[in-house]
């Protein structure tokens, strides 16, 4: 079972409609990253966030750190919005530093 | 400002040949990381460093591959001997980190645009 869990892993939306995308994980984290991935290949960091909610226009991204979970929602969603959305989360304690990464959900955005 | 700038951002190579990957990061940052993507294994990390030295390098696949430091504004990722299974893309990143606790991974990564490999 992977430490992060993604779904659905594709997406396919009407121009407008309000999508939600979910990320579950099993290990006790400080920070996790919503990242999109467009079909030209460049990564974009999207959100961080370690409790609450944070919003950035369109996108709003919610975490439940007691029921480890996440999800990330984008509102009037726009064919420009299609893309791999990936959830990442920064295991806590120690000295690492480094990201466990979901396997990504493929939105398909339609006009 | 300039991002993270990765080179080249796409390379084909013969299996056997060395294959050389370069980074360099945001100024000021002090972490970096080496990430690959494929298909079937989606984003994994490969190393990172804090300081320009190396502290997890256990995503490295095996001895065939390397990664360097010199510096606070460049790192390399080696290949050799190359093998068509190296195909991916492999990404850079790097963040402000910070080892005082409590603040430890709290800063985002930011990416490179990527370096498309192919072995043939």
């Amino acid at each position: 079972k992977n430490e992060v869990e993604q779904s659905p892993q594709n997406l396919t939306a009407q121009e407008g409609e309000f999508i939600t995308i979910n990320c579950s994980y099993s290990v006790g984290i400080s920070a996790l990253h919503w990242l999109q991935q467009h079909p030209g290949g460049g990564i974009v960091s999207l959100f961080m966030l370690s409790s609450g909610k944070k919003k950035h226009g369109r996108l709003i991204a919610t975490i439940n750190i007691q029921e480890k979970h996440s999800s990330l929602h984008i509102t009037a969603s726009h064919p420009r919005d299609s893309a791999v959305y990936i959830c990442a989360v920064r295991p806590w304690g120690g000295a690492t530093n480094k990201l466990i990464f979901g396997t990504g959900t493929l939105l398909a955005v339609q006009p | 400002d300039a991002g993270v700038i990765q080179s080249p951002r796409h390379e084909v190579t013969e299996m056997g040949q060395e294959v050389t990957l370069r980074c360099k990061p945001i100024s000021g940052h002090n972490s970096l990381f080496w990430y690959r993507q494929t298909m079937m294994r989606g984003l994994e990390l490969l190393i990172y460093f804090n300081n320009n030295v190396p502290i997890d390098d256990s995503g490295m696949p095996e001895d065939r591959f390397s990664a360097k430091m010199p510096n606070a504004s460049f790192s390399t990722l080696k290949i050799q001997p190359s093998e068509p299974r190296d195909s991916a893309v492999y990404f850079c990143a790097s963040s402000l980190g910070t080892r005082a606790r409590g603040l430890l991974g709290t800063q985002p990564q930011h990416f490179g645009d990527g370096t498309r490999l192919s072995i043939l």
